[in-house]
């Protein structure tokens, strides 16, 4: 079975400075997909970025980074500028390829980091 | 474009009651998802549905939990009856098929409390 561990219960960080949040996981596939979900105080989750396990390649998208080692199964999230917006719980996912639609499938949660900016 | 929406926000019944919680995903998603996240544990996944054939229904705890969705769109989660251990916020999320991955839009959650 697969497992996702978000090692830091709880960050802060001081606005306009860079942080990383942490997620490791465990699984035997060698196909397989990896998100960074935020979900801000008013609770809908967003899709912060993506990365195809098969891609060597991070994933960046604008002020948000991962850095990904397949062989150390890590995937870390580094926010950089960060934003009194990005204040939020980041919960990092595992979804695996399935055999009725490779690109469906349910996510596999971490139990979530809550990130503080601070002004 | 809407986003996926739940219904209700919150509820707060007593054991023994039912409750039906229902999800809305985004117009022309053909997947919808349905996860649970109970105090301090993990977002678990509960079941997803194919338009409205049940493709992966390996996350529901027990028989108590019912999922539908009539049509196609809409669906609903009851629970009958609730315990104690069903309090938490329930997740839903659609997903339209043809991406790599398909991205799940998530809705705002339920969040049920069981007295």
């Amino acid at each position: 079975a697969q497992t996702v561990t978000q090692s830091q219960p709880e960050m802060s960080v001081q606005e306009a400075e860079t942080v990383t949040l942490s997620c490791t996981y465990d699984t035997s596939e060698n196909n397989y997909y990896l998100f960074w979900y935020k979900q801000p105080p008013s609770r809908q989750m967003i899709l912060v970025i993506r990365q195809e396990a098969y891609k060597q390649q991070n994933a960046t998208e604008n002020r948000f980074s991962v850095n990904f080692q397949k062989a150390a199964k890590s995937f870390s999230l580094k926010i950089s500028d960060s934003q009194l917006g990005d204040t939020a719980m980041y919960f990092c996912a595992f979804m695996k390829f399935t055999n009725y639609g490779g690109s469906q499938g349910n996510l596999i949660f971490g139990k979530g980091t809550k990130l503080s900016v601070k002004p | 474009e809407a986003g996926v929406t739940q219904f209700p926000s919150h509820s707060v019944i007593e054991k023994g009651q039912t409750v039906t919680l229902r999800c809305d995903p985004i117009s022309g998603h053909d997947n919808l998802y349905w996860y649970r996240r109970v105090m301090g544990k993990e977002i678990k996944f509960l079941l997803h549905f194919v338009k409205e054939s049940k493709q992966d229904e390996s996350g529901m705890p027990n028989n108590r939990f019912l999922a539908e969705r009539t049509g196609g769109t809409y669906s609903t989660l009851k629970v009958q009856p609730a315990e104690l251990e069903d309090s938490g916020v329930y997740f839903c999320a659609s997903s339209q098929t043809g991406g790599a991955p398909d991205t799940q839009y998530f809705g705002p959650g339920t969040r049920l409390t069981v007295l």
